[in-house]
């Protein structure tokens, strides 16, 4: 099965409505990227989430890490049709020079 | 922020010639740089880990023979498609770990189509 697994698979959501997107670890986790990703292009960095109960926000984008660092959530407020993409979670599971682990992502369109 | 290039962003080749795409780090040092292949509609898998100065590691199910690895310098990771075949065509990523702030950074990627 797989170590790491996103929610929704794919999202419609009108421009203006607030989203949120689940990532969760089976395993701890050591770190937790988010990234976004155009079809056919490079990934985008968004945040990296460390410390358990973490926070970071970025624009309209925010992003938590659970207590028990196992799960995540991307919430985008106001979603524009700019934000549409595929969002990625990666998991780091240990420290250092780490190999990320990719989630299923999540496939985002938003209707003007 | 932290720059990765890759090159070329698309190559189109004839089954059973081989293919290298380079990884770069512009702006900074990059002991270990990764290599991912994305299918469509799919999420990146890892292929290898390429370490400078010493044999990249494999993930289970890679062909290290047909997907080589070199890390010649800090700042350069080439990937070589040996031999390749329609089945290897794919979205080609990499990425480099700055070393100071626990981030990857990803390059654009490179397209492979193999006819």
């Amino acid at each position: 099965s797989q170590e790491l697994e996103q929610s929704p698979q794919s999202l419609i959501v009108q421009e203006g409505k607030n989203l949120t997107i689940n990532c969760t670890s089976s395993k701890t986790l050591y770190g937790l990227y988010w990234y976004k990703q155009k079809y056919g292009e490079g990934l985008i960095f968004l945040m990296m989430l460390q410390k358990g109960g973490e926070e970071k926000s970025h624009e309209k984008i925010t992003a938590k890490l659970d207590e028990k660092k196992q799960q995540s959530s991307l919430h985008i407020t106001a979603s524009q049709p700019s934000h549409a993409g595929i969002y990625l979670c990666g998991a780091g599971y240990s420290g250092g020079y780490q190999k990320v682990t990719f989630g299923t992502g999540t496939k985002l369109q938003v209707i003007p | 922020g932290a720059v990765v290039s890759q090159h070329p962003s698309w190559v189109i080749c004839k089954s059973g010639t081989s293919v290298k795409i380079e990884c770069r780090s512009l702006d900074f040092q990059a002991t270990t740089m990764f290599w991912y292949r994305q299918f469509p509609k799919q999420s990146l898998m890892l292929m290898a880990t390429s370490n400078e100065g010493s044999k990249a590691t494999y993930e289970q199910g890679v062909e290290k023979d047909k997907f080589l690895i070199n890390h010649a310098s800090l700042t350069l990771s080439t990937l070589t498609v040996t031999s390749a075949h329609p089945e290897d065509s794919s979205f080609y990523i990499c990425s480099a770990d700055s070393g100071s702030t626990d981030t990857q950074y990803f390059g654009p990627g490179t397209r492979l189509t193999v006819l």
